[in-house]
């Protein structure tokens, strides 16, 4: 099992420009999330979904967009990025059935200039 | 979601015991206590999760008070990779999202 994989590992954008992040997972997780974390400031929920086709907005959604068509594929999407975009991005996911925990991506270290 | 309060560092000589603490005092009947951990620069990882039992597994060991107002992680062989910081979180349910207080910064000592 390779567990949750992201790519890519690092980015550099330039102001306006877009990109889309990947995430997969191989356990056929039902719920998956993308998490960013700045210095001092924790984990903060982008956006989540809860199964193929769905996705729901989580505390910081402005400025990102996500997409779940397969199960075991969610993206996150930056359509014009700014500074404030600079952070690293964590992929997690987690089984549907019992109270288990999430298991988070190694993440993705994107720097906008 | 109930607060924790957990000691911001710690230090464990290498091969013994780690015993993190975690205070969650206004925990309520339905919710669950979770710890994570970040090595540095890498993702979170779940490490364990109980209700009111002990729980154990391939990692560690979960030891939660009669009265369910704190916890302890149980590392029973530290190692120098278990180096991280150390999160426990108190949840109803594990769909919604992860919050991440300051944790317990663990430092592994050869």
């Amino acid at each position: 099992n390779a567990g949750v994989t992201q790519t890519p590992k690092f980015r550099v954008l330039k102001t306006g420009q877009s990109m889309t992040l990947l995430c997969a997972q191989d356990m056929n997780h039902e719920y998956m999330y993308w998490y960013r974390q700045d210095p001092g400031m924790g984990l903060r929920l982008i956006h989540y979904s809860v199964g193929e086709g769905t996705t729901a907005k989580g505390e910081v959604p402005d400025g990102y967009n996500v997409s779940r068509l397969k199960k075991q594929n969610f993206l996150l999407g930056l359509e014009s990025a700014a500074p404030s975009q600079t952070s690293v991005y964590f992929c997690a996911s987690r089984r549907l059935a019992g109270r288990n925990g999430q298991y988070f991506g190694p993440g993705t270290r994107l720097t906008v200039t | 979601d109930a607060k924790t309060t957990q000691p911001p560092s710690m230090d464990c000589a290498e091969g013994r015991a780690a015993n993190l603490p975690c205070n969650h005092s206004t925990i309520s009947g339905n919710e669950y206590v979770y710890w994570y951990r970040q090595i540095h620069s890498q993702g979170p990882q779940y490490i364990i999760h109980g209700l009111k039992n002990n729980e154990t597994n391939e990692m560690a060991s979960l030891i939660i008070t009669e009265d369910r107002k704190s916890s302890t992680l149980i590392l029973p062989h530290a190692t120098l990779r278990d180096t991280a910081v150390y999160y426990c979180i108190v949840k109803e349910t594990s769909y919604d999202k992860v919050i991440f207080g300051p944790g317990t910064s663990l430092s592994v000592i050869p």
